[in-house]
């Protein structure tokens, strides 16, 4: 079945270092979606991408769609304690109606 | 700011009783999902319901599982004969329109616990 693959699965950075996730997919993807949970919390939309070598920026986030619609990525500038989280991308099911998720990759950040 | 919620916030159940989870979606959505976590894995999905049906459901969802929108604003989930490996949190989420054009919205989920 499809396969939405992340990694790293933890990073722990400084307060002010940067961090990236990676996110592979099995098939080509239509869109991909990224979302952040926090601990204790649910899933919350940060991005959709749509397009092939998409690059969508959201302040101290840049969002990365591959040009084979296969892969994408999250990098996060000067981190801060506030990006602390599970970062998850996801992509749609075979028939199209729902998301698969990737594992996550949990960030922490020490000051 | 429109929210899903859910209800409870947690439930602890016997192996072998049934439960079920509720969701309120937001009001002019038109798509529902329930999806699942294990704690400190994947958030996985279960199933997507449109206009009254199932559109899609896991390997997860097996028999023992079943949706239903009973009226015009609650989206439940049933879990007739649980079992321990069902102790998971239980998200609820809507979308205005489909995967494909639209960002899904989360309630706080259901933490279920299975004795």
């Amino acid at each position: 079945g499809q396969q939405v693959m992340q990694i790293p699965q933890y990073q722990h950075v400084q307060e002010g270092e940067d961090f990236t996730t990676y996110c592979n997919s099995s098939t080509t993807l239509s869109n991909i979606q990224w979302y952040k949970q926090r601990p204790g919390g649910h899933p919350v939309f940060l991005i959709q991408l749509v397009k092939s070598g998409e690059v969508k920026k959201q302040k101290r986030l840049t969002f990365q769609f591959g040009e084979a619609k296969k892969n994408s990525s999250l990098h996060i500038t000067a981190t801060q304690t506030t990006d602390v989280g599970t970062y998850f991308c996801a992509g749609p099911s075979q028939a199209g109606t729902a998301l698969i998720f990737g594992k996550g990759t949990t960030l922490s950040v020490s000051s | 700011e429109p929210e899903v919620t859910q209800t409870p916030s947690h439930q602890v159940t016997q192996m072998g009783q049934e439960v079920i989870l509720r969701c309120v979606p937001i009001s002019n959505h038109l798509y529902f999902y329930w999806y699942r976590q294990i704690l400190g894995q994947k958030v996985e999905f279960l199933v997507s319901f449109y206009n009254n049906e199932i559109s899609e459901k896991s390997e997860i969802f097996d028999d023992q599982f079943s949706v239903e929108r009973p009226d015009g604003s609650n989206f439940t989930l049933k879990i007739r004969s649980t079992k321990l490996e069902d102790s998971a949190m239980y998200f609820c989420a809507s979308s205005e329109e489909g995967v494909s054009g639209d960002e899904q919205f989360f309630g706080p989920g259901t933490r279920l616990t299975v004795l």
